[in-house]
């Protein structure tokens, strides 16, 4: 079993709805939480970033953090056809340490 | 542009080959990540720079795969004797010191074909 388990998708959404993305994973030593977004063929892009359990909310997006159940939200509201990409979580143990990313979901927004 | 830059950003190389990918991190950037991502998956570590030491390396860089960061600047990344097994997208990251904060920011990637 993989240390960070994500459901591949596609998850496929009118423009306008609330895409809703998870996350699982294993390892109780993670503390710190990151989103990327990944377009085809591009490098990772760094979206949110939490230490933690709780929230975080940065303009359309909102990243959730359970450290009890090791379970890991992200949700984009007021979905755009831009917003189209794969998502990927990525936890870490401690600051400065190795990312470990989950297979990513890949979202599809339609106008 | 002030991002993480690579060089190239496509390979494609015959089995057998040696190749060697460049990363120049972001200015001030101290810490230097290598990942490797194949089709449809998330990326995976492969090494890890603080300045110029080399303090993590995962399993998955065999011995034919060796990194450098001579100067605590700019990194490169050596596979000898490619297999196809080895053709994927490979990423570097960087992040700034400690005390400027903790965030991982990408490269485009170079991504290599073993034909």
């Amino acid at each position: 079993q993989k240390e960070v388990e994500q459901d591949p998708g596609p998850l496929s959404v009118p423009e306008g709805a609330i895409v809703s993305l998870n996350c699982t994973y294993s390892n109780s030593a993670f503390q710190y939480f990151m989103w990327y977004r990944q377009y085809s063929r591009k490098g990772p892009e760094l979206l949110m970033y939490t230490y933690s359990s709780g929230n975080k909310e940065d303009g359309r997006f909102t990243a959730q953090v359970d450290k009890s159940s090791k379970y890991i939200s992200l949700f984009i509201r007021d979905s755009q056809p831009s917003d189209s990409a794969t998502y990927l979580c990525a936890p870490r143990r401690a600051a400065g340490n190795k990312l470990t990313f989950g297979g990513g979901t890949r979202v599809l927004v339609k106008p | 542009d002030t991002g993480v830059s690579q060089d190239p950003r496509h390979k494609i190389t015959k089995r057998g080959q040696n190749v060697t990918f460049r990363c120049d991190p972001i200015s001030e950037h101290n810490r230097l990540y290598w990942y490797r991502q194949t089709l449809g998956q998330g990326p995976e570590f492969l090494t890890y720079f603080q300045n110029e030491a080399q303090l993590e390396k995962s399993r998955l860089l065999s011995d034919r795969f060796s990194a450098e960061r001579p100067k605590g600047s700019f990194s490169t990344l050596e596979i000898q004797r490619t297999e196809q097994g080895d053709s994927a997208m490979y990423l570097c990251a960087s992040s700034p010191p400690f005390r400027s904060g903790d965030e991982a920011f990408f490269g485009q990637g170079t991504r290599l074909t073993v034909v």
